[in-house]
């Protein structure tokens, strides 16, 4: 199993392009997140869908827009770049709880997409 | 509002130098808390779940523990290869979205 997988690795954008990141998990989880991550803020959870088909709003989820067409994949768009969106953004997944169980599961991570914005 | 602290930001140790990290939470009620470790240029890595107040876990040098207010996560006889960010987060009742620290920066020197 390659667990969770970002592409691309690595990218420069210029001010006002657009960019679409693509997470992939063959785990068969449910849940998909996204999370930027920027010196001394942790982790900060952008979107997230709790099953195909569906999106839900994180965090810091301002200029940024989410896909999850097919159970496996969770897109991550970025429709007009700003530096202030300069990060490494990590895709999670894990196995769904229902709100109403008192457990939860962890979550996989993917190795990290780093965006830089000029 | 959920909260999760980190503490200390950094911590450097000499070989074999046990101590102890500190994640403190404030959630409305908690459905777990997880441990996780992050080495430069990488994804976090799932280390520990615990969902109750005295609940324990061990994994090689690694114990973390639970109470009602905060977690810690023992270190014992570190290893250089320790070195790392641990993380800490929480998923409170009712909500599929999980908190995290900012982390606690771990060196270990040989």
């Amino acid at each position: 199993n390659a667990g969770v997988t970002q592409t691309p690795k690595f990218r420069v954008l210029k001010t006002g392009q657009s960019m679409t990141l693509l997470c992939a998990q063959d785990m068969n989880h449910e849940y998909m997140y996204w999370y930027r991550q920027d010196p001394g803020m942790g982790l900060r959870l952008i979107h997230y869908s709790v099953g195909e088909g569906t999106t839900a709003k994180g965090e810091v989820p301002d200029g940024y827009n989410v896909s999850r067409l097919k159970k496996q994949n969770f897109l991550l768009g970025l429709e007009s770049a700003a530096p202030s969106q300069t990060s490494v953004y990590f895709c999670a997944s894990s196995y769904p709880a229902l709100l109403t169980s008192q457990n939860s599961y962890e979550q996989y991570f993917g190795p990290g997409t780093r965006l830089t914005v000029t | 509002e959920d909260q999760v602290t980190q503490s200390p930001e950094a911590l450097r140790l000499q070989e074999g130098e046990s101590s102890s990290l500190n994640c403190s939470y404030t959630v409305s009620g908690l459905r777990g808390l997880f441990w996780y470790r992050q080495d430069p240029g990488k994804g976090p890595e799932f280390l520990f779940t615990l969902y109750s107040a005295g609940e324990e876990k061990e994994k090689e040098r690694l114990k973390a523990t639970l109470t009602k207010k905060e977690s810690f996560l023992h270190i014992t006889a570190p290893k250089p290869e320790d070195s790392a960010t641990y993380l800490c987060a929480v998923q409170a009742s009712g909500t599929y979205k999980y908190i995290f620290g900012t982390g606690t920066r771990l060196k270990v020197l040989a």
